[in-house]
């Protein structure tokens, strides 16, 4: 199994609403991350996670909350979200984190509107 | 920080000819990766170059990684309409433990 999977695809919340995104890989990696990716621009890294440790934050902001349960799944809570955050939201994963030798295999990403 | 700059930004071909992207960093790059991104798709995968000068090629596609690192191109040979998205570098530079995304450059292919 050599994809990373997310839910939802597509998704709609209010300013004050609380969601979250979900990504999984089966490929043992033990490297996963969250982009943001605005229309025409390159995916720009959020958060990077290493042996379910969190060891890179892209000095994101706080209602940007990422958790990861365990060395398959990770997760992205959003909490009081502006409009300006609307893009496409892509996690990856790696076989491990720092030696950045190892391609990044991407989900497909959830799009995300706040109104 | 470091910085990884792609042109051009975009490029129309007509069906069958070639095409070419180029990445340049403001540092030096212990390795480089391409990645594909379809129109409404998400990053795939090409090739990662490690060695200084290294050449590589996949089918119609040569990537190239310049002698002093700070430097990479990807060559298309006669495009197809299946070559249409948007082609990223991605860079790893010496002092850095992640990857630095160029802005990217955007192929149009007219049958």
């Amino acid at each position: 199994d050599t994809e990373v999977t997310q839910t939802p695809k597509h998704l709609v919340m209010g300013m004050t609403n609380k969601k979250s995104l979900k990504c999984e890989q089966h490929m043992g990696h033990r490297a996963m991350y969250w982009y943001k990716q605005k229309a025409k621009k390159p995916p720009e890294l959020m958060f990077v996670y290493s042996y379910e440790k969190l060891s890179i934050n892209e000095s994101v902001p706080s209602r940007f909350s990422p958790e990861c349960p365990n060395s398959s799944l990770l997760n992205l809570h959003l909490h009081a979200l502006q409009p300006e955050d609307s893009a496409l939201y892509l996690c990856a994963s790696s076989q491990n984190a720092g030696a950045g030798y190892n391609e990044q295999f991407f989900g497909p990403g959830t799009r995300l509107t706040v109104l | 920080g470091q910085q990884v700059m792609q042109i051009p930004q975009y490029q129309h071909v007509q069906e069958g000819e070639d095409f070419t992207t180029y990445c340049n960093s403001s540092t030096t790059l212990s390795n480089i990766q391409w990645y594909k991104q379809r129109p409404g798709g998400h990053p795939v995968f090409l090739i990662q170059l490690v060695k200084s000068g290294e050449v590589k090629k996949q089918k119609r596609l040569t990537f190239q990684f310049g002698e002093a690192k700070k430097n990479s191109s990807l060559h298309i040979t006669a495009t197809q309409t299946t070559d249409v998205g948007t082609y990223f570098c991605a860079g790893k530079s010496n002092a850095g433990n992640m990857l630095t995304f160029g802005g990217g450059t955007r192929l149009m292919v007219k049958p």
